[in-house]
C-alpha cells in the first residue's frame, strides 16, 4: 500500500541551528513529490516538488533533496518565522491519479 | 491576482444534515481539488474537477459530492453529517490539473464543526 511517514512529528530548534525534516514513501512509482509550508488556520503553501532520484531544489533558507525511498527538507540558519507545519505528498504513478500527503512535521524555532 | 477563495471559513451543523462549501479558484485556473485534514488522518484527497468533469476521486463515502460549473468555481457537498466528518476542508486550484505536473495554490479552508 502507498505510505508517506514524516519524522519527526514535532522539532523544535534555537534561531540559527541547522537541521533536516524526512519524508519517508512507498509507491508503485513516483510521479512526484512534493513539499508545502502550512501555518495555523492557513492552507498548505507549495514549496518544492520533485521527480527523479537524485534532483535537489532550493529556496531561501530550505533545499529539498529526493533519494528512491525518502526526501529530506534541510533547513539552514532557520529564522523564527520558518516556524509552521512542513507537509510532504507523493503522487503514484500507478496507483489513481490522487495524491498521498504525511502527517507533517511541526517545526518551531526559537529566538 | 486574487488567491483561492472559500467559503464559508466557520461552519457548524448538527449530524444528519448536510452542507455544502464553496471554492472560487485563481483566475484561469481550471482545476480544482478538495481535500480534508484532520489532526488524526491529515490531509486527504477527496476529489479532483476539470473542466467540470470530475477527473479524480479519493477513498471517501458516497456521502462526499462535487461539481464544478462552468466559470470553474467548484462546490463539495457533504450529506447526511457525522461527528468524524469535523475537519478543515481545502480547496487547491491548478492552471491545467495533472497533479504532478502543476503546482496547486490552497485556499485558506472551510473549517466544519459537526456536533
Amino acid at each position: 500500500e502507498d505510505q508517506v511517514t514524516q519524522s519527526p512529528e514535532a522539532l523544535r530548534l534555537q534561531e540559527g541551528e541547522s537541521s533536516s525534516l524526512n519524508c519517508s514513501y512507498t509507491v508503485s512509482g513516483l510521479r512526484g513529490l512534493f513539499w508545502y509550508r502550512q501555518d495555523p488556520g492557513k492552507g498548505p503553501e507549495f514549496l518544492f516538488t520533485l521527480y527523479s532520484a537524485g534532483e535537489e531544489k532550493e529556496k531561501e533558507r530550505l533545499k529539498a533533496t529526493l533519494t528512491k525511498k525518502e526526501s529530506f527538507l534541510h533547513i539552514t540558519a532557520p529564522k523564527p518565522e520558518d516556524s509552521a507545519t512542513y507537509l510532504c505528498a507523493v503522487h503514484s504513478l500507478y496507483r489513481d491519479d490522487k495524491i498521498i500527503f504525511g502527517k507533517g512535521t511541526r517545526l518551531h524555532i526559537l529566538p | 491576482k486574487a488567491g483561492v477563495t472559500q467559503t464559508p471559513r466557520y461552519l457548524i451543523k448538527t449530524r444528519g444534515q448536510q452542507v455544502t462549501l464553496s471554492c472560487s479558484p485563481i483566475s484561469g485556473h481550471r482545476s480544482v481539488s478538495w481535500y480534508q485534514q484532520t489532526p488524526g488522518q491529515g490531509l486527504q484527497f477527496l476529489f479532483e474537477y476539470f473542466s467540470e468533469t470530475q477527473r479524480n476521486k479519493g477513498n471517501f463515502p458516497g456521502r462526499f459530492s462535487g461539481r464544478q460549473f462552468s466559470n470553474s468555481r467548484s462546490e463539495m457537498n457533504v450529506s447526511t453529517l457525522e461527528l468524524g466528518d469535523s475537519a478543515l476542508y481545502l480547496c487547491a486550484s491548478s492552471f491545467s490539473g495533472g497533479l504532478a505536473q502543476e503546482t496547486q495554490y490552497f485556499g485558506p479552508g472551510t473549517r466544519l464543526l459537526v456536533l
